[in-house]
């Protein structure tokens, strides 16, 4: 498969644990992005890298949160001290080269359940 | 702030063409008309995209209006398994989320 992998695929944890979850996007595609996925809402916006350096943070995104690509290619996603509002699906895309005109494909995401 | 409107339901019976509109009346020249969907628990599944001139591929068909403020998916012959949500997006360079913002979608029903 040559999509974009996002591992675990569910995670169940108590309140207050750390969790990290991971995305290997396309082979070769520069962008990579996360998203938050509530029930009955649209995918929202929380971070995106251009190869390892990290461009843009949302305000929801907080200070809980940290996401890295060291190298250029997979990324994680922590979160400490989780809260049951973070139960959520976590989504990942990757897409190539930086202009509007380059579709960016999505893994299958990562549902977090906190309680 | 949203900048596609798309109404929130639509129903569809099976083997006929769904047409999913989207209005985008504030679009600028240099912003492209994304379509994506998600299937139940599923993430988004790319669709089709555009900038002025009409798309078709094997998903379906992007039908952008002259002054390109509304745009229309078309899914030829619907099955069950188009049942989704789906995504009208405008795409600009740059801006917050690198231009792929989502609203709610259309969650578009195929009745057999």
């Amino acid at each position: 498969d040559t999509g974009v992998s996002q591992d675990p695929r569910h995670k169940i944890t108590k309140r207050g644990q750390n969790v990290t979850f991971r995305c290997d996007p396309i082979s070769e595609h520069n962008r990579l992005y996360w998203y938050r996925q509530t029930l009955g809402q649209g995918p929202e916006f929380l971070t995106y890298f251009q190869n390892e350096a990290q461009l843009e943070k949302s305000r929801l995104l907080s200070d809980r949160f940290s996401a890295e690509r060291p190298k250029g290619s997979f990324s994680t996603l922590e979160i400490q001290r989780t809260e049951q509002g973070d139960s959520a699906m976590y989504l990942c895309a990757s897409s190539l080269g930086a202009t509007p005109n380059t579709e960016a494909f999505f893994g299958q995401g990562t549902r977090l359940t906190v309680v | 702030d949203a900048k596609t409107t798309q109404p929130p339901s639509m129903d569809c019976a099976e083997g006929r063409a769904a047409n999913l509109p989207c209005n985008h009346s504030t679009i600028s020249g240099n912003e492209y008309v994304y379509w994506y969907r998600q299937i139940h628990s599923q993430g988004p599944q790319y669709i089709i995209h555009g900038l002025k001139n009409n798309e078709t591929n094997e998903m379906a068909s992007l039908i952008i209006t002259e002054d390109r403020k509304s745009s229309t998916l078309i899914l030829p012959h619907a099955t069950l398994r188009d049942t989704a949500v789906y995504y009208c997006i405008v795409r600009s360079q740059g801006g917050g989320a690198d231009g792929l913002t989502f609203g709610k979608g259309t969650h578009l029903i195929i009745q057999p």
